[in-house]
């Protein structure tokens, strides 16, 4: 059963322009959504976390927005670089269960 | 060390033959998760060790795969008579392990990554 849906499965993203993923998760217990980063040959890496009690939550060029009705979050990657290009998991935990999307392999061209 | 690490990092077995997959999480932490990582997917929970106690092991796909964390600090995966459908990058990422935080963020080593040929 998967708990964590993400979309899109690939992204192709200009640099300078806004890359943005979404997920969408089923048990409302979840009470953490964290993002992370994967660059090819490593392990995944924070980059940045919401709870559920907030609707936003920025940190330099990435923003999170959550909105718990839908049960749904986002990722929104401002002036995107070709740095940025890498695999993004979203996540969805409670405690020490946590639950990975899919993953969407992004690129941003020069 | 500076983070969590993985040995060995490729890891090519025929099929049937056992394989051991070892962790060293971040010193002090007292959290150790395995998770399965297959090819264009996200990490899947394997199993969690609270010190050197396995709390949880329902990700764990069959009675071929078993962990340890004899000590509370390195920890194994292994997995015996190994198939095609074993073949994945394993991740381990370790945690602070704070009971009285809601999270505890997980620091992932850069994976194993096992062929079953």
């Amino acid at each position: 059963q998967q708990q964590v849906k993400q979309s899109p499965q690939s992204l192709i993203v200009q640099k300078g322009g806004i890359s943005i993923i979404n997920c969408a998760y089923e048990n409302t217990a979840f009470d953490y959504f964290p993002w992370y980063q994967q660059f090819p040959g490593k392990g995944p890496a924070l980059l940045i976390a919401i709870r559920p009690d907030v609707s936003e939550k920025k940190e330099g060029r990435f923003t999170i927005s959550f909105n718990k009705s839908a049960k749904q979050f986002s990722l929104h990657i401002m002036d995107s670089q070709p740095g940025d290009s890498a695999t993004y998991f979203c996540a969805a935990s409670i405690f020490n269960d946590m639950r990975f999307g899919a993953g969407t392999r992004l690129t941003v061209k020069p | 060390g500076a983070g969590v690490s993985q040995s060995p990092r490729y890891k090519v077995a025929k099929r049937g033959q056992d394989v051991a997959l070892r962790c060293d999480p971040i010193s002090g932490h007292v959290s150790l998760f395995w998770y399965q990582q297959a090819l264009g997917q996200g990490p899947e929970f394997l199993t969690y060790f609270q010190n050197e106690a396995q709390l949880d092991k329902s990700g764990l796909p069959s009675d071929r795969f078993f962990a340890e964390r004899p000590e509370g600090s390195v920890s194994t995966l292994k997995i015996q008579r190994t198939q095609q459908e074993d073949s994945a990058v394993y991740l381990c990422a370790s945690s602070l392990g704070r009971l009285s935080l809601s999270y505890n963020e997980q620091f992932f080593g850069p994976g194993t990554r096992l062929t079953v040929l």
